[in-house]
């Protein structure tokens, strides 16, 4: 059974500071997604990571891809409040075609 | 370019009543997924469609969900008769297909439809 775990579950952090969210899963994949939700609204699309050692950033977020390691990161530098939402990695199989399945998702606050 | 329409945004049910959802994906995505999101958890994938076709509904509950995506378009998820634990909002994303060049597979998510059953 695929499994996509996100850790941490739930993260509370000053602004300022800076973290790491993990993404690990279960089974062979070559791409990994990384979409940010807010309260109530739907998923957007924050970056799409299509090979090992992918690195992508925007603005203070930064992921990059292991597939070797079967591990994604998100890195937050200089949290500000606007980053405060639940954060999902979703990995798609390449086998069974276009398969997306997501995480658990992190849910992120950040203290003024 | 429009994105993923879904409807109804909000509905509200009795358990054992019957409900629909409708989405209609961005143009010229082959293909396209209903999620459900209980809340505090992630989408978990119900049905994934390739044109008209069922890819994958092995997490779809057959006894109570149907899908259909007649005309490899628009796409309706429906549940009867609903229960209480099928309280959540039913996501649709739609894609190009990843094998085409350039395409990066990226899910587009339409808003929603939040379901509450009493």
């Amino acid at each position: 059974e695929l499994k996509v775990e996100q850790n941490p579950l739930f993260l509370s952090m000053q602004e300022g500071k800076n973290y790491t969210i993990y993404c690990n899963y279960s089974t062979t994949s070559d791409r990994l997604y990384w979409y940010r939700q807010d309260p109530g609204k739907s998923l957007e699309s924050l970056f799409v990571l299509l090979s090992n050692g992918a690195v992508k950033q925007e603005g203070r977020l930064m992921a990059s891809l292991d597939t070797k390691a079967r591990l994604s990161t998100l890195h937050i530098t200089a949290a500000v409040h606007d980053l405060s939402a639940t954060y999902f990695c979703a990995v798609d199989i390449i086998l069974t075609g276009n398969q997306f399945y997501f995480g658990t998702g992190t849910s992120l606050t950040v203290i003024p | 370019e429009a994105g993923v329409a879904q409807s109804p945004r909000y509905k509200i049910i009795e358990k054992r009543q019957s409900v629909a959802f409708w989405c209609n994906p961005i143009s010229g995505h082959a293909t396209l997924y209903w999620y459900q999101q209980i809340l505090g958890q992630g989408p978990k994938l119900l049905i994934q469609f390739q044109n008209n076709g069922v890819v994958d509904d092995s997490q779809l509950p057959k006894d109570r969900f149907s899908a259909e995506r007649l005309k490899g378009v628009d796409s309706t998820l429906k549940i009867q008769p609903a229960k209480l634990e099928d309280s959540a909002v039913y996501l649709c994303a739609s894609t190009t297909y990843r094998g085409l060049a350039g395409g990066s597979g990226e899910l587009f998510f339409g808003e929603g439809s939040r379901l509450t059953v009493l």
